[in-house]
């Protein structure tokens, strides 16, 4: 088993839907958690950070469920501009440093 | 605020070469870590420089190296290149070491290995 999974889709919704993406980890010593955004050839950039409270930025919402071992991020009203690859991406603290990302959900949004 | 930036951008390299990639972090930020993004797949870590010390390593052989230098800026070095060291190298600042703090990626250095 993958230490971060990441369904890699692609996710194809029309403008205005609402789309769910989930990733999994294994290591139950995770301590931080975070998804980025991949734009096709572009670096990844900090969408947000996930705490175990939830945290919402606008139409962007963002959970980890400690027990299962996962985090989801909930994506509201679909632009067009939401199309990338979405990483997330675990880190285990407090000895050895080491950053896992999942592979990626690649998400289409289609007018 | 100066974000992070990597040179060069483009690399053509023949398989057994060296090759030294650089990265200035963001202002402010004392960690730079590097990581290593194979087409169609996430970033793996290769390893993380916290006040000039290796602060943490991914499942990279030795031939991958790195340095942090005073003024925070790394260099990459690997050496013996193989055909399969062809990717994106990323690199990305934060503010200390460990994971707690949101990473700032650069814009890569794509690598070609032939």
């Amino acid at each position: 088993r993958k230490e971060v999974e990441q369904d890699p889709g692609p996710f194809n919704v029309p403008e205005g839907a609402t789309v769910a993406f989930n990733c999994t980890y294994s290591n139950s010593a995770s301590q931080s958690f975070f998804w980025y955004r991949q734009d096709c050839r572009k670096e990844p950039k900090l969408l947000m950070s996930v705490y175990s409270s939830g945290n919402e930025d606008g139409r962007f919402t963002a959970q980890l469920n400690r027990a299962s071992q996962y985090i989801s991020l909930l994506i509201r009203d679909s632009k067009l501009s939401d199309s990338a690859t979405y990483l997330c991406v675990v880190n285990m603290e407090g000895g050895s440093y080491i950053p896992t990302f999942g592979r990626g959900t690649s998400l289409i949004v289609h007018p | 605020e100066t974000g992070v930036t990597q040179s060069p951008t483009h690399l053509i390299k023949t398989r057994g070469q060296q090759v030294t990639l650089r990265c200035s972090s963001q202002s402010g930020h004392n960690t730079v870590s590097w990581y290593q993004q194979a087409l169609g797949q996430g970033p793996q870590f290769i390893f993380q420089y916290y006040r000039e010390e290796e602060n943490g390593r991914g499942n990279f052989p030795p031939r991958f190296s790195g340095l942090q230098f005073p003024n925070y800026s790394s260099e990459l070095n690997v050496n013996a290149l193989e055909l399969d060291d062809s990717a994106l190298y990323l690199c990305a600042s934060s503010l200390e070491g460990q994971g707690h703090y949101e990473q700032y990626f650069g814009p890569g250095t794509r690598l070609t290995v032939t």
